[in-house]
């Protein structure tokens, strides 16, 4: 089975704190993602990662940045935290196989709160 | 991407077939119809994908409209643990974007 782990299931920090979200994921995938779901608007993509170093920006980046220097690691951060940025945040991978992109599985998810 | 609608909501008696229907009548040929689902609090699971033929898995089986305007997602017996939003996403192949909706809120009734 796929697994993609996440580093903390629930995070509390401050305005203004620097925030790593980390990812790992067991499956050899190329493809990395992050995620931020809140009520009413379902799933936004933030950036994603088709290989180590490599990074694209999803729908949603502005005050994100993402490291992947492993192929198995993908980490989230938030430079400076604000209260606008309390969600959920998903990491997911998925393989690539002939140019063809295929399903994505999921982390648990890490419950994000600033205050 | 195509867009897809769902119902926002179903009810389904525990053990019970659950059929969950889907509306994709702008897909093109290259886009794949997946499914997830998602239980409280939990990142979204991948349950089954599929293109035009029916597909079956040991979760769910999936049925595709001839025309592929449509699709339902059929779980055999649904148990209690199926309570979760169900999302229908089309995309290509080749796209890294998985568009979540709002799904449909499938609640099982024991």
């Amino acid at each position: 089975d796929v697994k993609v782990t996440q580093s903390s299931r629930y995070l509390v920090k401050r305005t203004g704190e620097k925030v790593f979200l980390e990812c790992v994921q067991d499956m050899d995938h190329e493809n990395m993602f992050w995620y931020r779901q809140d009520p009413g608007l379902g799933l936004r993509l933030i950036y994603f990662s088709y290989d180590v170093k490599m990074k694209e920006k999803g729908d949603i980046p502005e005050g994100y940045s993402v490291s992947r220097e492993k192929k198995e690691r993908f980490s989230l951060i938030l430079e400076s935290a604000s209260t606008n940025q309390t969600s959920m945040y998903l990491c997911a991978s998925s393989r690539v196989t002939s140019g063809r992109i295929h399903e994505q599985y999921f982390g648990p998810g890490t419950r994000l709160t600033v205050t | 991407d195509a867009k897809t609608t769902q119902p926002p909501s179903m009810d389904c008696a525990e053990g019970r077939a659950a059929n969950l229907p889907c509306n994709h009548s702008t897909i093109s040929g290259n886009e794949y119809v997946y499914w997830y689902r998602q239980i409280h609090s939990q990142g979204p699971q991948y349950i089954i994908h599929g293109l035009k033929n029916n597909e079956t898995n040991e979760m769910a089986s999936l049925i595709i409209t001839e025309d592929r305007k449509s699709s339902t997602l059929i779980l055999p017996h649904a148990t209690l643990r199926d309570t979760a939003v169900y999302y229908c996403i089309v995309r290509p192949r080749t796209s890294n974007q998985f568009y979540f909706g709002t799904g449909t809120s499938l609640t099982v009734i024991p």
